[in-house]
């Protein structure tokens, strides 16, 4: 069965310091990995994916992700922090189709 | 133009009653989806639809019935409400339900039962 682990519940970070979020997935097939972003009251927004492409992956707002298959990892970078990267992160796992397994998210705080 | 749109934004309510929401996406997807997110933000997929046949349906009581009466469209209907209904309520739609495809996500509707 397909699942992903979140390894941090809550980062917080200063504005313009690097931002890690950790991720890790069980999967029996090739999965494909999502990373989404939910802004307060809002809905989610697809921030990148992987889909057996390339392996780092870059998506909006300067984020991007590497899969690494060894480490059955697929976690989420930007080289700056700014406030309004502040808001709860999802990252995803879909190996079949019609279903997406969602971490616990990590909220990420942004310190001016 | 709203892509997912899901009405209405906050449904407040007793126990016992029965409450529908709406969603409808205009971007020509096959396949729609209803999401639950609990008070610890954690999200859980409810039902699945592929072009108005149900694909997946999880372990939800059968006090909640989606109906989709056209590709376009995925209604969520509870019955006999009760206290740990409360949450928000997502609705989402993907192209054909591929592993590899975007979900895109409605606003949300956040429902209180008192």
């Amino acid at each position: 069965a397909q699942s992903v682990t979140q390894l941090d519940s809550h980062v917080s970070v200063s504005e313009g310091t690097p931002v890690l979020l950790r991720c890790n997935y069980s999967s029996s097939y090739s999965p494909s990995l999502f990373w989404y972003v939910q802004h307060p009251n809002k809905g989610l927004q697809l921030l990148l994916k992987y889909t057996s492409a390339a392996t780092l992956v870059k998506g909006i707002n300067g984020f991007e992700a590497e899969f690494k298959k060894s480490e059955t990892s697929f976690h989420l970078t930007k080289p700056s922090a700014h406030m309004s990267d502040a808001a709860e992160y999802f990252c995803v796992v879909s190996d079949r189709s019609n279903d997406m397994r969602f971490g616990a998210g990590t909220r990420l705080t942004v310190k001016p | 133009d709203t892509a997912v749109s899901q009405t209405p934004k906050y449904l407040v309510t007793q126990m016992g009653n029965d409450k529908s929401i709406k969603c409808e996406q205009n971007l020509g997807h096959d396949t729609m989806y209803w999401y639950k997110q609990d008070s610890k933000k954690f999200l859980k997929i409810m039902f699945s639809y592929n072009n108005k046949e149900l694909i997946i349906n999880e372990t939800v009581p059968n006090r909640f019935s989606p109906k989709s009466p056209d590709k376009a469209h995925l209604n969520l209907h509870i019955n006999s409400l009760e206290l740990g209904d409360s949450a928000v309520y997502f609705c989402a739609s993907s192209e054909a339900g591929g592993s590899t495809d975007t979900q895109y996500f409605g606003p949300g509707t956040r429902l209180t039962v008192l």
